[in-house]
């Protein structure tokens, strides 16, 4: 859903459990999509990243998923543990500007229950 | 770690102010991009370096300025502060198109 001011999205899941957290970009035109984990008083982590001409890629628990059709991300967590729990981030990249500007969506905080 | 620092990583400054904030870019990384970041919110692109030019900026006034030197460390800027300039400022680094990495950031606040 959409956050208002300091409401974030927010995601509650138990220690062990699957998480899968979504996000809807804007921009048609973006061929480059990066998932980041930001931990309070942190700067933003990269995860894992997809092109625009791949519609999964997984890495060491995590999974992106890409529709272009609809214009949506997903992430996947599996096995999600204590040290998981943090804001996610999905950024996009207009690669065909002149630079490598990012565009962030709002962010979900993710919980994990021990 | 990164390889990408920031300093300093907190400052508070008076209204009307002018500070300047600092980045070390990871080695071989010849671009570097400032974004801020207010609290509950993503991260908002100010502008990049490529090669000490700027190279893209986004919706942020004049008195956001930049530099990147030679060893691509790079400076960020703010004259005449505002309250609403109090943010998190991170700086990223990046290598081509490759993945962006990110500095712990510097925690400004504006009294």
């Amino acid at each position: 859903g959409e956050s208002v001011g300091l409401h974030l999205p927010t995601l509650s899941v138990q220690e062990g459990d699957n998480s899968i957290i979504n996000c809807a970009y804007s921009n048609s035109a973006s061929d480059y999509f990066i998932w980041y984990k930001q931990e309070s008083g942190k700067g933003p982590q990269f995860i894992i990243d997809i092109r625009s001409n791949m519609d999964k890629r997984q890495g060491q628990r995590v999974t992106v998923l890409l529709n272009k059709t609809v214009k949506h991300l997903s992430l996947q967590i599996a096995a999600t543990q204590p040290g998981d729990s943090a804001v996610y981030f999905c950024a996009e990249r207009d690669s065909g500007g002149s630079n490598y500007k990012l565009t962030f969506g709002k962010g979900t905080l993710l919980t994990v229950n021990p | 770690e990164t390889g990408v620092t920031q300093s300093p990583t907190h400052l508070i400054k008076t209204r009307g102010q002018q500070v300047t904030l600092r980045c070390s870019s990871q080695s071989g990384h010849n671009t570097v991009s400032w974004y801020q970041q207010a609290l509950g919110q993503g991260p908002q692109f100010i502008f990049q370096y490529y090669r000490e030019e700027e190279n893209g900026r986004g919706n942020f006034p004049p008195r956001f300025s930049g530099l990147q030197f030679p060893n691509y460390s790079s400076e960020l800027n703010v004259n005449a502060l505002e309250l609403d300039d109090s943010a998190l400022y991170l700086c990223a680094s990046n290598a081509g198109s490759n993945e962006a990495f990110f500095g712990q950031g510097t925690r400004l606040t504006v009294v």
